[in-house]
């Protein structure tokens, strides 16, 4: 079974600030890791997405995650906080080959602060 | 933009009653994912449809159906509604059967159940 779990369902940076939001997962194969992001009464954004290319994936908006097999691990970070960064942000998960199913975390709520 | 196509954006309904939401997936997309948005359960997957057939289930209820027509778009049914089925109810689509790919989300629709 594939799972993902985010921890700090409420993190607060200043503007300008480094931006640091967590995941671990857990799967049995390699799996395919994505953080989506929803800003106030919106649906969800894909902000960048781990197919086993690169472990260090780019993404919009200056946003970036790194794909840590040892630690199971798929933190996003962006190093300069802006106020529009201001959003819920969520990491799935999905397993290629029979698995059909995304499956997200519980989502993290980031306030930018002036 | 996502060009996911959610209505109604609002629904205010009493309990037991049924009601439908359709979804209009971005054009050329065949897959649609349906997802339920609530305080307490996070996102949750309930149906994924590709071109017409079910392609797999989620934490869908046995009261929640779900079809997708010759045209794409796709309906959920949800009867017998009970106050805990109060949720933001989001369609996804994408291009590919398997949600290895981005997933492009409506605005969703809301349903209150007094």
């Amino acid at each position: 079974a594939q799972s993902v779990t985010q921890l700090g369902s409420h993190v607060s940076v200043s503007e300008g600030a480094l931006v640091l939001l967590r995941c671990n997962y857990s799967s049995s194969v390699p799996p395919y890791l994505f953080w989506y992001v929803q800003y106030p009464n919106q649906g969800l954004q894909l902000l960048l997405k781990y197919t086993s290319a690169a472990t260090l994936v780019k993404g919009i908006n200056g946003f970036e995650a790194e794909f840590k097999k040892s630690e199971t691990s798929f933190h996003l970070t962006k190093p300069s906080a802006h106020m529009s960064d201001a959003a819920e942000y969520f990491c799935a998960v999905t397993l290629s080959g029979s698995a059909r199913q995304l499956t997200f975390g519980s989502g993290t709520q980031l306030t930018v602060l002036p | 933009d996502s060009g996911v196509t959610q209505t109604p954006k609002h629904l205010i309904t009493a309990t037991g009653q049924r009601v439908t939401l359709r979804c209009s997936p971005r054009s050329g997309d065949l897959s649609v994912y349906w997802y339920q948005q609530s305080l307490d359960q996070g996102l949750q997957f309930l149906i994924h449809y590709y071109n017409g057939e079910e392609r797999a289930k989620g934490n869908i209820l046995e009261r929640f159906s779900a079809q997708q027509f010759p045209d794409l778009h796709s309906e959920l049914n949800l009867s017998s509604l009970e106050l805990g089925d109060s949720a933001l109810y989001f369609c996804a689509s994408s291009v590919v059967d398997f949600p290895t790919g981005e997933l492009f989300f409506g605005e969703g629709s809301r349903l209150t159940v007094l």
